[in-house]
């Protein structure tokens, strides 16, 4: 069966290292998204691409960079990680006819 | 960016009652979505919605699209332990960014056995 997966799923990290998180999905969806979810502000979107190399920013990309080399994955990347950015983060993924997103199991990341 | 206002944010109803929740906003949206999330889990999609007005059915779960377009129902018949969760909402709208959805902050359902 087709689906999307994420890793790690845990990660406690220390303040200004870089962390990257993975997703990779065998959907063959060329939509890919970032979200990341915290209580009180529900899921907010972080970046998103729509095919191999492109990429574009979500409503809270500052701090956060991914790049598209295939179609399977879309890493993110902290590139100086802050306590701010503790917090679950999502990775989903759409087809371009139905739109319906389909989400990762989610990677926690503590920053101390 | 834009959130859906989603209601309740919480409810406790007692195992084998109905629960509704809804979700509106000022836009336009011309697909709904409900998912559902369990606790340490990623959101899993329950129904889709393609029309202004559509009613779909998945088991004891009911979704409409309102009318207006900017407004969407869930309701859960017969409540039982496993749905608690938490129920998010989301929109999608047509045109540029149109593969983006906004959603919903969440409605908590908790069922007293």
């Amino acid at each position: 069966d087709a689906e999307i997966t994420q890793s790690p799923r845990h990660k406690i990290t220390e303040t200004g290292r870089q962390v990257t998180l993975a997703c990779h999905q065998t959907w063959n969806h060329n939509n890919m998204f970032w979200y990341r979810q915290d209580l009180g502000h529900g899921l907010r979107l972080i970046h998103y691409s729509y095919g191999v190399h492109d990429t574009n920013k979500g409503e809270v990309s500052d701090g956060y960079s991914v790049s598209r080399s295939n179609t399977e994955d879309l890493p993110l990347t902290l590139e100086s990680a802050a306590s701010s950015q503790t917090s679950v983060y999502f990775c989903a993924s759409s087809s371009l006819v139905a739109g319906e997103l389909f989400f990762g199991e989610g990677s926690r990341l503590t920053v101390l | 960016g834009q959130q859906l206002n989603q209601s309740p944010q919480s409810m406790f109803i007692q195992e084998g009652e109905d629960v509704s929740m809804n979700c509106t906003s000022s836009s336009i949206f011309n697909t709904w979505l409900w998912y559902k999330q369990d606790p340490g889990e990623g959101p899993v999609l329950l129904i889709a919605l393609y029309k202004a007005g559509e009613l779909t059915s998945n088991g004891r779960l009911t979704a409409q699209f309102g009318i207006t377009r900017k407004d969407s129902f869930l309701n859960i018949s017969a409540s039982i332990p496993s749905d608690v969760g938490i129920y998010f909402c989301a929109g999608r709208r047509s045109g540029a960014g149109s593969y983006q959805l906004t959603f919903g902050k969440g409605t908590k359902l908790s069922v007293i056995p």
